[in-house]
């Protein structure tokens, strides 16, 4: 049982090129979600996902998309990326939207953008 | 506006020592409150929750969390802390009204034990 797995662990951009962070949970869960991480500042919603074909936006969605095909699998696409953009990202799942139940974290994916 | 506040960048402690990590919280309702802790180069780990009942929350590696809903507070704590307890603590707080069920964070502590 892997939990939940995100590709690149590290990754170097140059501004202006695109990437995705992939994001793949193994427990059937039904949330999802994409978090930075900045310093001082904890970690910051982009977006979520409460099932397969539903995203929607976070805090801080803009210069990102999701989309959720599969329970499983949850890309965080970058569009044309920003030095503003470089941060830690971290992937989550719950087993539901309710309030009530912990999210469990990915490994993260430290991401420079030059 | 929903928020945690983790007032100490850093705790430090001697090993075998009590410690507490605190943090307060601001969310309209019942809150349901999180405790995380993340070592280098890793992941964000469950340690414990609060939902409802017992103030006193307890959770893994011999860690418990104190709710005060009057202080609105929910300060983590250990009877002897571990070197191995050095790490970095977030306090996050998911309110019952959002509709996006985000977990809001604190900045996080970090709790440094030493020997």
């Amino acid at each position: 049982n892997a939990g939940v797995t995100q590709t690149p662990k590290f990754q170097v951009l140059k501004t202006g090129q695109s990437m995705t962070l992939q994001c793949a949970q193994d427990m059937n869960h039904e949330y999802m979600s994409w978090y930075r991480q900045d310093p001082g500042m904890g970690l910051r919603l982009i977006h979520y996902s409460v099932g397969a074909g539903i995203t929607d936006q976070g805090e801080v969605p803009n210069g990102y998309n999701v989309s959720r095909s599969t329970t499983e699998d949850f890309p965080l696409r970058l569009l044309s990326a920003a030095p503003s953009q470089t941060s830690v990202y971290f992937c989550a799942s719950s087993y539901s939207r309710l309030g009530n139940t912990e999210a469990f974290f990915g490994q993260g994916t430290r991401l420079t953008v030059v | 506006a929903q928020s945690v506040a983790q007032p100490e960048d850093q705790v430090n402690v001697a090993e075998g020592n009590p410690l507490t990590v605190k943090c307060t919280y601001s969310v309209s309702g019942n809150p349901y409150l999180f405790w995380y802790v993340q070592y280098p180069n890793r992941g964000l780990q469950f340690l414990l929750k609060y939902i409802t009942g017992d103030n006193l929350v307890k959770g893994s590696y011999g860690f418990e969390a104190e709710f005060n809903k009057s202080q609105t507070s929910f300060h983590l704590k250990k009877p002897s802390a571990l070197v191995s307890d050095s790490a970095l603590y977030f306090c996050a707080v998911r309110g019952p009204m959002d509709s996006s069920y985000k977990l809001i964070f604190g900045s996080g502590t970090r709790l440094l034990v030493r020997p």
